[in-house]
């Protein structure tokens, strides 16, 4: 069955580290792939998205990138800052289509 | 816009109960989402539809729970009787389609239900 795996343990880094989470997936083939990040008790806000045609995609501190060999996006956020503390999930889907999985998610915490 | 309109925030009903969540959509928008997230299974996809249609309600994990959408405007889901284990945030979240990729799809605030 398709499973997409996020590190479970949270990553603390300190303000300023590049922060690296990793998304590993198997048995799926998706065109695209999109990293949202949620804050406690509210909904996932879309972040970026990256298509299996390529390799990487940058938003101002984040890049993401995307390995359809290895099944695995990297997701970056340089010059990390407090306020990004929060969970980020990935979620793959198909061309054509809408049906979008996600990951569980990693926690992120930043430290001052 | 003021984005995806998710009501209420907090349920909280007795097990058998039938409970109702509802979901304005963001306008324009003709897909839409439920989701269920819960610590043990994350964010899990229930039914989307599209221009009211269900079109995947695979995810819907048994009859006691269903989805509606009368019109462009407002969807429902419906868990009769409800259980313990339906216990999660339930996300709604609408998206445009057009040009067969998937954009970014708009959550919202999410409903918190408790079963006891």
């Amino acid at each position: 069955s398709q499973k997409i795996e996020q590190n479970s343990e949270a990553l603390n880094i300190q303000e300023g580290k590049t922060a690296t989470l990793t998304c590993n997936y198997t048995n799926y083939s998706p065109a695209y792939l999109q990293w949202y990040r949620q804050d406690p008790g509210r909904g996932p806000v879309f972040l970026l998205l990256i298509r299996e045609n390529e390799k990487e995609k940058r938003k101002e501190r984040l890049k993401v990138t995307f390995d359809t060999t290895l099944k695995q996006s990297l997701f970056h956020i340089t010059a990390s800052q407090p306020a990004d503390s929060a969970t980020y999930l990935c979620a793959l889907g198909n061309t054509g289509g809408f049906k979008t999985i996600f990951g569980a998610g990693t926690r992120l915490f930043v430290k001052a | 816009d003021a984005g995806v309109i998710q009501s209420p925030r907090h349920e909280v009903t007795e097990m058998g109960q039938e409970v109702t969540l509802r979901c304005k959509p963001i306008s324009g928008h003709d897909y839409l989402f439920w989701y269920r997230q819960t610590m043990m299974r994350g964010l899990e996809l229930l039914i989307y539809f599209n221009n009211n249609v269900p079109i995947d309600d695979s995810g819907m994990p048994e009859d006691r729970f269903s989805a509606k959408m009368p019109n462009a405007s407002f969807s429902t889901l419906k868990i009769q009787p409800s259980e313990p284990r339906d216990s999660a945030v339930y996300f709604c979240a609408s998206t445009r389609g057009g040009t067969g990729w998937a954009t970014e799809a708009f959550f919202g605030q999410g409903t918190r239900l408790t079963v006891v």
